[in-house]
């Protein structure tokens, strides 16, 4: 099946810096990823859809200049949560759609921690 | 905007009895219909998919489930559990283009007893 990796898998910033996050996908190429975001046994919520080559699109809420994001090539996704605060403590997980595109694939996700 | 309830948020049970968890969504068009489940500690995997054709979707690991349209229900069931099936449980949705993002409910959150 399809591979999707995010790096790093866990990440402990201080509030104020900035942290990027990395998402991969491993053995096939991906025109779109998403982001999601993940709370303390809660659900995901849609955060953006990512669309290599071109600005990500970002759901209802979601802060376009804390949460910024880059498409830089058809197997790469990154999103930097700028100038962390702890409030921005959670889960994020990304997920590609391997063609034909109706079946997405997750990462393992990646725990942000900000003190 | 779409929306996916997923009834019961915990759910405990002994090897070998039969499982539903139940899963309706809110949303006038045409629908994709997934489960996910999570083990512990693992990343998010497929158990299976509707999109279109028999409404009875047969999954990975024993898994079924049943698109009901008048009800807006996908409702996930297995004959008999195992304990190794412990796991959170996700229904999500997307619209029917297929490539959009998901819309996940809440998660039942299933334990398993020997």
């Amino acid at each position: 099946g399809a591979v999707v990796s995010q790096h790093p898998s866990w990440v402990i910033c201080k509030s104020g810096t900035s942290v990027k996050i990395e998402c991969r996908s491993l053995d096939f190429q991906a025109t779109t990823m998403f982001w999601y975001r993940q709370f303390p046994k809660q659900s995901l919520m849609l955060m953006a859809t990512s669309n290599e080559g071109s600005k990500a699109t970002y759901e209802q809420g979601v802060e376009k200049d804390k949460f910024l994001i880059n498409h830089a090539s058809l197997t790469l996704s990154t999103l930097t949560v700028t100038s962390a605060h702890p409030e921005d403590s959670s889960f994020y997980i990304c997920s590609a759609n391997p063609p034909p595109a109706y079946e997405q694939y997750f990462g393992p996700g990646t725990r942000l921690t900000v003190t | 905007a779409q929306s996916v309830s997923q009834h019961n948020h915990h759910v405990i049970l002994s090897e070998a009895a039969s499982l539903e968890l139940g899963c309706n969504y809110s949303y006038g068009g045409t629908v994709n219909l997934f489960w996910y489940v999570q083990y512990p500690g693992q990343h998010l995997q497929l158990l299976l998919k509707y999109f279109s054709g028999d409404p009875l979707v047969k999954g990975i690991k024993g898994f079924e489930a049943e698109f009901i349209k008048s009800k807006f229900s996908f409702n996930l069931r297995k004959p008999s559990v195992q304990w190794s099936d412990t796991a959170e449980y996700f229904c999500a949705v997307n619209s029917g283009g297929g490539a959009d993002g998901l819309t996940f409910g809440k998660g039942t959150h299933l334990i398993i007893q020997p």
